[in-house]
């Protein structure tokens, strides 16, 4: 089994609609955090979680929210989504020392 | 702002060669810099990183350099293999303990 596992791997949703993307790790790590890669702009960070408790916006947080249901799982959703929300998200986790991430494999959003 | 930043969209090298990746950043307050290479499909993953109080790290065919004065970071493969062939980030973590800021990648190819 994967470290981060993220689901669904692919999604096309409408206009409006709401999402959900999940992500769980086993890597028993406090720190987590929600990327957006587009292309020929690198990854931007959207969310992060030091731990249960703390949730904290990253420098594209419009249009997003996040819960942190437990230590090993942190869901984005996107509450009405739009088309420029078309992009591959990816969730990764940390310890916090040497700032060394592990990463999901990506889902694949479309926006119609 | 992007505070890490890869100029070049893209390099090519030929195989057994040395392949030169380059970083640079704005921010004097970073403490760990990072490189990561991501396969299409999958999530990046972590390769080589460096402590902003030593100036190289080595790792293999991996070397990276850091020039605090010029705040500029390279990678360097040697001898490139075609299985090299991905996108490199570079990041950089705040010594605030932030989430870590990312370039926005260079594609490596490297040719038999």
């Amino acid at each position: 089994d994967a470290d981060v596992t993220q689901t669904p791997r692919n999604r096309i949703t409408k206009t409006g609609k709401r999402i959900m993307l999940e992500c769980s790790q086993t890597k028993g790590h406090d720190r987590m955090y929600w990327y957006r890669q587009d292309p020929g702009l690198g990854l931007q960070l959207i969310y992060y979680s030091f731990d249960v408790k703390d949730i904290n916006k990253g420098e594209i947080s419009d249009g997003y929210s996040v819960s942190r249901q437990a230590q090993a799982k942190f869901s984005l959703s996107l509450e009405s989504a739009i088309p420029n929300q078309t992009a591959l998200y990816f969730c990764a986790t940390s310890d916090g020392t040497t700032g060394g991430y592990t990463f999901g494999s990506g889902t694949r959003l479309t926006v119609v | 702002d992007q505070q890490v930043k890869q100029n070049s969209p893209s390099l090519s090298v030929q195989e057994g060669r040395i392949s030169i990746l380059n970083c640079d950043y704005t921010n004097s307050m970073f403490d760990y810099f990072l490189w990561y290479k991501k396969y299409p499909a999958e999530g990046p993953t972590f390769l080589i990183s460096i402590s902003s109080i030593k100036d190289k790290n080595e790792d293999g065919r991996f070397t990276v350099f850091l020039n605090k004065s010029a705040k500029h970071l390279s990678l360097h493969i040697v001898p490139s293999q075609p299985g090299d062939s991905a996108v490199y980030f570079c990041a950089a973590r705040p010594n605030s303990g932030y989430a870590l800021n990312f370039g926005k990648g260079t594609s490596l190819l490297v040719t038999p």
